[in-house]
């Protein structure tokens, strides 16, 4: 199975300040299409995960342009240029290229 | 708009069945691959299995292959999961997903229901 793995997995950030989560794979997400094959997913407290960023870098309907997400392979990062309180919850990338699709271990993010 | 209501959950004694159900609305089912995808107490999220819009293709997590069986009923627009010979590491919350690409670039999990929690213990 391809392995996702996080870090770090717990970021207290102030409001108003950025945040950075990086993920790697243990093999290429990079399809043959040229689309990486990687998503991001946020999971409020109390509520059920939501897309976030889709093939690495393409946010989803709704989410504001302080998401921004990057990478290529085996490299990813997902940032915010300034947290807001609503940012809370735990953030977890997914690889949608090999089967069983896998999920990181997920970054918990909150506000100092 | 979209909604996705799973249904079924509940405790089950380690060996036994349970089937969930998840009821689509506000999109076009039969169009979509749907998923389900489980979260245990406290933990991330896994994968579990998918199906592709006619039922003909199905896929599975190693950990509930042969015991896990996934179905749809595009004329009810429902999802179901079909769950035999249960062990506590089953135990969680579990979300139908529907992949929002209909293109077969993704899977992109646009939409999750609410989840329903499934306990196994005696």
């Amino acid at each position: 199975d391809t392995v996702m793995t996080q870090s770090p997995l717990s970021l207290p950030v102030s409001p108003g300040e950025p945040a950075s989560i990086s993920c790697r794979s243990s093999q290429s997400l990079l399809g043959r299409n040229g689309y990486n094959y990687l998503d991001w997913y946020l999971q409020k407290p109390g509520q059920s995960p939501q897309l976030l960023m889709y093939w690495g870098s393409n946010r989803a309907s709704g989410v504001p342009d302080r998401f921004s997400g990057s990478g290529s392979g085996t490299d990813f990062t997902l940032k915010i240029s300034r947290v807001e309180a609503e940012d809370v919850g735990v953030y977890y990338c997914m690889q949608a290229l090999h089967i069983p699709y896998t999920f990181g271990q997920g970054t918990k993010l909150d506000i100092k | 708009e979209v909604q996705l209501v799973e249904s079924g959950g509940g405790l089950v004694q380690p060996g036994g069945s349970l089937r969930l159900s998840c009821a689509a609305s506000g999109f076009t089912f039969g169009s979509h691959w749907m998923h389900w995808v489980r979260q245990g107490p406290g933990m991330g999220l896994v994968w579990v299995s998918r199906i592709n819009p006619d039922g003909s293709i199905t896929s599975y997590a190693d950990s509930v292959r042969g015991r896990f069986t996934i179905s749809r009923d595009n004329a009810r627009n429902t999802l179901y999961l079909q769950m035999n010979s249960l062990r506590a590491e089953d135990t969680g919350v579990y979300y139908c997903a529907r992949d929002v690409t209909l293109a077969g670039t993704g899977p992109h999990f646009g939409n999750w229901g609410p989840g329903i929690l499934v306990t196994v213990s005696s």
